[in-house]
């Protein structure tokens, strides 16, 4: 079982849309978790990082994260062709190190 | 927000040479920095954890003798690709670690060995 999981798409939705990526990972204790955003041929791009149990709100992107259920999603409202990117999902482990661990990443395409 | 360098942004060199990646934090220090390798379609995957003033943590399965890293400062770490080869083409992402929960990374260096 890989530690960070997530789809790779690509999903694709319409300009205006609420785009919904998901992410579960496999280590209990994991203490943090991330989502950057990666455009084609550039580096990744922090979007926010959640660490309680809810949601959290910033702009059109709001971080849910359930940790019972190891899940991590990430919603993006209203969405535009400039949110199309590879959306990554990064675990910081319970081990200390301040080491992440990504998933693949989602491929979005948001079409006109 | 903190922002993280890399030079240079592209180099091309030929089999057998040595290749030296710089990553520097401009607007903070980073007593952690880490290095990424990634393959095209493929996710970042770790190499090293880089510690100012003392020696790089590399991952499992991550040659050190040829993956060279000095963290001298708390804002330059470097990578230096030793004797390398078409396999080593790929593109290099450094990050630092701002000292609370974020991670912030460099624009990546793309490596290309002929």
């Amino acid at each position: 079982q890989k530690e960070v999981e997530q789809n790779s798409g690509p999903l694709s939705v319409p300009e205006g849309a609420i785009a919904s990526l998901n992410c579960t990972y496999s280590d209990r204790g994991s203490q943090s978790f991330f989502w950057y955003r990666q455009y084609s041929g550039k580096s990744p791009e922090l979007i926010m990082f959640i660490y309680s149990n809810g949601d959290k709100e910033d702009g059109r992107f709001t971080a849910q994260l359930n940790k019972a259920s190891q899940y991590v999603s990430l919603l993006i409202r209203d969405s535009q062709p400039s949110d199309s990117a590879t959306y990554l999902c990064a675990v910081k482990g319970a081990g200390g190190g301040n080491k992440l661990t990504f998933g693949t990443g989602t491929q979005l395409k948001v079409e006109l | 927000g903190a922002v993280v360098s890399q030079h240079p942004s592209w180099v091309i060199c030929k089999s057998g040479t040595s290749v030296k990646i710089e990553c520097r934090s401009l607007d903070f220090q980073a007593t952690t920095m880490f290095w990424y390798r990634q393959f095209p379609k493929q996710s970042l995957m770790l190499m090293a954890t880089s510690n100012e003033g003392s020696k790089a943590t590399y991952e499992q399965g991550v040659e050190k003798d040829k993956f060279l890293i000095n963290h001298a400062s708390l804002t330059l770490s470097t990578l230096t690709v030793t004797s390398a080869h078409p396999e080593d083409s790929s593109f290099y992402i450094c990050s630092a670690y701002e000292g609370t929960e974020t991670q912030y990374f460099g624009p990546g260096t793309r490596l290309l060995v002929l």
